[in-house]
């Protein structure tokens, strides 16, 4: 099965930071998802990747997927309360496409 | 807003009773797909259904069942609940025409299921 391991389990960082999240996958991706989640509730779709070395930024966030298209990071500058919430990354198995994966979550707390 | 609906919101239930999950998903997505989460886990992916047939399947035993409906609803079906299966459920829905994954999912809000 296709994994995705995600870093760290857990963020606290102060109002005004930068941080980074890691998604590392065992196989090769043909599409990489960022989700946020608020606290036991829906998924929100954030952003797609698809090709190797694409970039895409929305608002503060910015999702990179590296050349190898194994390994994605989501940065966020200059953090906020709003930003608070449960990160996840996601991909579709990469045989048929009939099955998704999400890594294990990483969960930030923005202190003011 | 991601145009997709769960019912109920909340449900409790005792050990080996069924129980039925609802979604609506957006007009003219054809493709539901179900998860399940644990607390403090990732979505872990239950089954896929594309045009009313299911269309892939995760590591689930066979008591967890769906449909899926012409009118964009579907349903999950979990039967002889067990107290492992208290979790938050979530479906959601893509537009992609190939009944594969690979397009951009939109999350219901879920459904909290409590096994007693």
């Amino acid at each position: 099965s296709q994994e995705l391991e995600q870093s760290p389990q857990s963020l606290i960082v102060q109002e005004g930071k930068n941080l980074t999240i890691n998604c590392t996958s065992s196989k090769t991706l043909y599409g990489l998802y960022w989700y946020k989640q608020k606290y036991g509730e829906g998924l929100i779709f954030l952003m797609m990747l698809q090709k190797g070395g694409e970039e895409k930024s929305h608002e503060k966030i910015t999702a990179k997927l590296d050349e190898k298209k194994q390994q994605s990071s989501l940065h966020i500058t200059a953090s906020q309360p709003s930003h608070a919430g449960i990160y996840l990354c996601g991909a579709a198995e990469t045989a048929t496409g009939n099955q998704f994966y999400f890594g294990t979550g990483t969960s930030l707390t923005v202190i003011p | 807003e991601t145009g997709v609906t769960q019912s109920p919101t909340h449900l409790i239930k005792t050990r080996g009773q069924q129980v039925t999950l609802r979604c609506s998903s957006q007009s003219g997505h054809n493709t539901v797909s179900w998860y399940q989460q644990a607390l403090g886990q990732g979505p872990q992916f239950i089954f896929q259904y594309y045009r009313e047939e299911e269309n892939g399947r995760g590591n689930f035993p066979p008591r967890f069942s769906g449909l899926q409906f012409p009118n964009y609803s579907s349903e999950l079906n979990v039967n002889a609940l067990e107290l492992d299966d208290s979790a938050l459920y979530l479906c959601a829905s893509s537009s992609g025409t190939s009944g594969t994954l690979t397009d951009t999912q939109y999350f219901g809000p879920g459904t909290r299921l409590t096994v007693l």
